[in-house]
């Protein structure tokens, strides 16, 4: 069985960092492209980061450019997120999720999601 | 980037009765690249359909996807009450994947 479970968030101060995680297992991880997606409260899906399979390519909204960091460690079958330079607007529910189309660049559509993790930026 | 905007924002339905969401993308979506979402409160988000009409595994065949070009649909035959739900749809045929704002299908 497919899992994904992210890990990390919490409440930060503007300006600070955090770093998520996200647990892999029942597939083979280093086949797939892995993806970061957000949810601000009562908002709509943004789609954040993504890395290919390698870690080889990275991709960023813009929004977040220089200042998170996508990555993975196939050996531990995990992704992370290193989230810098934090602001109000970074408030969300961030998602793992699987790119279901090995060859299709960036992974296509998401087959997999993980439960998410909140993360909260506020004095 | 390509825009999708969906269409209503909430649809407000009885169990039983046929429900129809609407996408529609800014440019032409390569190969039909567009998924459905369904998500719940408090939950992931759970893929209903890829490929503009392909059902994704285990989903219940009153869902169905189609559509081509910049106009696409979702379609839920009857409404069960589990159902009741929002709505994403989602392209992948262009970088970067871009999603709808969604459609919220509420009970009447």
């Amino acid at each position: 069985e497919v899992q994904l479970v992210e890990s990390g968030g919490g409440l930060v101060q503007p300006g600070g960092s955090l770093r998520l995680s996200c647990a892999a297992s029942g597939f083979t991880f280093n086949n797939y492209w892995m993806t970061w997606v957000r949810q601000a409260p009562g908002k709509g899906l943004e789609w954040v980061a993504n890395i290919k399979q390698d870690g080889s390519e990275k991709h960023y909204v813009d929004s977040v450019q220089g200042r998170f960091t996508i990555s993975r460690d196939n050996a531990k079958n995990s992704l992370y997120l290193q989230m810098n330079s934090l602001r109000d607007e970074d408030t969300a529910v961030y998602y793992c999720a699987r790119g279901a189309i090995r060859w299709l660049a960036r992974g296509g559509y998401f087959d997999y999601w993980g439960q998410g993790t909140l993360v909260t930026v506020s004095s | 980037e390509i825009v999708l905007t969906q269409s209503p924002g909430t649809l407000s339905l009885s169990p039983g009765e046929r429900a129809t969401l609407s996408c529609r993308a800014s440019q032409s979506v390569t190969s039909n690249y567009l998924a459905w979402y369904q998500q719940k409160p408090g939950q992931a988000p759970r893929l209903l359909i890829y490929g503009a009409s392909t059902r994704a595994t285990g989903i219940p065949d009153r869902f169905s996807g189609s559509g081509s070009g910049t106009d696409f649909t979702l379609t839920i035959s009857r409404l069960e009450p589990e159902d009741f739900a929002v709505y994403y749809c989602q392209q992948y045929g262009s970088s970067p994947q871009t999603f709808g704002q969604g459609t919220k299908v509420e009970i009447k």
